[in-house]
């Protein structure tokens, strides 16, 4: 079946342009994670959707940063007024939530953020 | 703070020998311990995990080893083929706590370089 996907896979924008990424995760999986990994950096988790609760906003660097969840499928993550810390590729993660188990995270290919 | 250390960012071994990958944390609260292996423009993929009961678990050329008490784990890799070339993270979480959120910490990765 279809992987998580990103998009778009690669974005330049301006500083202080507003930006959405768009991940779409595997179907039927109903926790859904934002990371991003700046340069040399591991990955950092930004935000957690399950289902239709509340997200876990706890990694999100800044109140630029916002994501939201439609219909319990599709994520958009926006920066507004980019930065150039937030050059970055911004993963997106789906898995399984079968409670009591750690649910193997499936990755997207990322979106390549540059902000000049 | 880095909770999650990879303190070799690169490691070359000859095709056919073991690669040995290492990893340390700091949490004592991780209780679930994973290895990703990442592909230049591709999204991190599931490799091996290990639960913090086991001190070892084995899947085919990939073993992963756990010591609790030094707060280390390591990834076997026997015998190293041309197609392990790529960057391998490591990666803890805490599953008996936040509310399911299962979010990964990751180290800063390791490029594996394997000559053939």
């Amino acid at each position: 079946g279809a992987g998580v996907s990103q998009s778009p896979s690669n974005k330049v924008t301006e500083k202080g342009k507003d930006v959405e990424l768009r991940c779409d995760p595997i179907s039927g999986h109903t926790a859904l994670y934002w990371y991003r990994q700046s340069l040399g950096q591991g990955l950092e988790f930004l935000i957690y959707f399950q289902g239709n609760s509340a997200p876990d906003k706890s990694g999100l660097p800044s109140d630029r940063f916002s994501a939201e969840r439609t219909g319990g499928s599709v994520s958009t993550l926006t920066i507004q007024r980019t930065q150039q810390e937030d050059s970055a590729v911004y993963l997106c993660a789906s898995s399984l939530s079968r409670g009591g188990y750690l649910n193997t995270q499936y990755f997207g290919p990322g979106t390549r953020l540059t902000v000049l | 703070d880095q909770q999650v250390k990879q303190n070799s960012p690169s490691l070359s071994v000859q095709e056919g020998r073991i690669s040995i990958l290492n990893c340390d944390y700091t949490n004592s609260m991780f209780d679930y311990f994973l290895w990703y292996k990442k592909y230049p423009a591709e999204g991190p993929t599931f490799l091996i995990s290990i639960s913090s009961i086991k001190d070892k678990n084995e899947d085919g050329r990939f073993t992963v080893f756990l010591n609790k008490s030094a707060k280390h784990l390591s990834l076997h890799i026997v015998p190293s083929q041309p197609g392990d070339s790529a960057v391998y993270f490591c990666a803890a979480s805490e599953t008996r706590s936040n509310f399911g959120n299962e979010k990964l910490t990751f180290g800063t990765g390791t490029r594996l370089t394997i000559i053939p």
